[in-house]
């Protein structure tokens, strides 16, 4: 079965920072690309970072750019989010995804964390 | 980027009978491959979201055939044939054609009359 677990949200200051974890079982973790997705309270999905198999390729959307960054150890079969210079709009629960290939591309994200919610405030 | 845009954004239904909810892009989504680069999801209160189709039309492993993803190009339709209690929640339709980033619609809330 596969599972994805969160860990390392909480309370943190604006411009302060957090790091996100999040484990992997049940699949071959250094075959599938992962992202993370957040949603803010009340709100709907945000696609924030993916990394590719080989953590080769990465991508972040642009409100999160330039202060997280994504990572992984396919060795730990883990998957991790830094996250500096956090501002109030970052608050949300943040999902670690899989990502898995349809025609040609990662196109659909099969599978969910539990999420981790990553409160930012003064 | 493209822009998906859902609706309605909320959607009473009695058990028992059908319901749709459309999601529309600003772009196409047909690649030159012929596929559709277009997912819906399900997100049941309190849970994370869950794949229901992927490739427009295609259900994910799991998820009854009541549920029926249909579509091309910029128009696309998320059918539930008898709404069951267990249905409700909310329904994203995402893009995949344009990335990064994938774009989420503003979900759909489904109820229960």
């Amino acid at each position: 079965e596969v599972q994805l677990v969160e860990s390392g949200g909480g309370l943190v200051k604006p411009g302060g920072s957090l790091r996100l974890s999040c484990g992997a079982s049940g699949y071959t973790f250094k075959d599938y690309t992962m992202n993370w997705v957040r949603q803010a309270p009340g709100k709907g999905l945000e696609w924030v970072s993916s990394i590719n198999s080989g953590g080769i390729y990465i991508h972040y959307a642009d409100s999160v750019k330039g202060r997280f960054t994504i990572s992984r150890d396919n060795t730990k079969n883990s998957l991790f989010l830094q996250m500096n210079s956090l501002r109030v709009d970052d608050t949300a629960v943040y999902y670690c995804v899989r990502g898995v290939s349809g025609g040609g591309r990662v196109s659909t994200f099969d599978y969910w964390g539990q999420g981790t919610l990553v409160t930012v405030s003064s | 980027d493209i822009v998906m845009t859902q609706s309605p954004l909320s959607l009473p239904v009695t058990p028992g009978e059908p319901a749709s909810i459309s999601c529309r892009s600003s772009q196409s989504l047909l690649h030159s491959n012929g596929y559709i680069y277009l997912d819906w999801y399900l997100q049941k209160p309190g849970q994370s979201p869950q794949l229901l189709i992927y490739l427009a039309s295609n259900r994910a492993s799991g998820v009854p055939d009541r549920f029926s993803g249909s579509g091309s190009g910029t128009d696309f339709t998320l059918k539930i044939s008898r709404v069951e209690a267990e249905d409700v929640g909310v329904y994203y339709c995402m893009q995949a054609l344009q990335i990064p980033p994938y774009s989420f619609g503003q979900g759909t809330r489904l109820e229960i009359k």
